[in-house]
């Protein structure tokens, strides 16, 4: 069974420019989280993606957003991309993201570079 | 506010030596805690979940509890392919909780031959 899988693992982008990450979540898994991954902050929770709709979303700005598609894939985007934004991105998935027993599991994630 | 506490942040242990990594959490309602284990540059990989005050869980040399304020990671006679950062986790009940886990800041755990 293949696992969460994340596009691209590594990339450097430019202060000011935008980004696109990728994610496709294990088979049959419908709830996708986005987490950013830093030395200083650890791991947050960024958003949670459910049949396409946002169930819930963490305390960062709205240059960050996402979206997932009906087939369960999901994307995030940072626009406007400050030096802080160097972090490793993280996607997770789960069956529902609601009841206990739905494991979650995560992705090798995305290295985003700003310069 | 949801908070997870891991003690200690590194552990250098021999080969063999048996420990235990520590978690402590305060949250409204606990639908599961969670353990993963983290290698350099790498996702976090799934250990355990935890759902109730008294579960255990084991898996080869590492073995998980649960009481209602805390959980324990023990390391039975580790090896050094048992490095790693153990990061611990919680998802509270409730629809703001849906698909978020809050986690603790990892211990980073180092076996030497």
């Amino acid at each position: 069974k293949a696992g969460v899988t994340q596009t691209p693992r590594y990339l450097i982008k430019t202060r000011g420019q935008q980004v696109t990450l990728s994610c496709s979540p294990i088979s049959g898994h419908r709830s996708v989280s986005w987490y950013q991954q830093t030395p200083g902050q650890g791991l947050q929770f960024l958003f949670e993606y459910f049949s396409e709709t946002q169930r819930n979303k963490g305390n960062f700005p709205g240059r960050f957003s996402g979206r997932q598609f009906s087939n369960s894939r999901s994307e995030m985007n940072v626009s406007t991309l400050e030096l802080g934004d160097s972090a490793l991105y993280l996607c997770a998935s789960s069956l529902t993201g609601r009841e206990s027993g739905n494991t979650i599991y995560f992705g090798e994630g995305s290295w985003l570079t700003v310069v | 506010e949801d908070q997870v506490t891991q003690s200690p942040e590194a552990l250098r242990l021999q080969e063999g030596e048996s420990s235990s990594l520590n978690c402590s959490y305060t949250v409204s309602g606990l639908r599961g805690l969670f353990w993963y284990r983290q290698d350099p540059g790498k996702g976090p990989e799934f250990l355990f979940t935890l759902y109730s005050a008294g579960e255990e869980k084991e898996k080869e040399r590492l073995k998980a509890t649960l009481t209602k304020k805390e959980s324990f990671l023990h390391i039975t006679a580790p090896k050094p392919e048992d490095s790693a950062t153990y990061l611990c986790a919680v998802q509270a009940r409730g629809a703001d909780s849906w698909g978020k886990l809050q986690f603790g800041a990892g211990t980073q755990v180092v076996v030497t031959p």
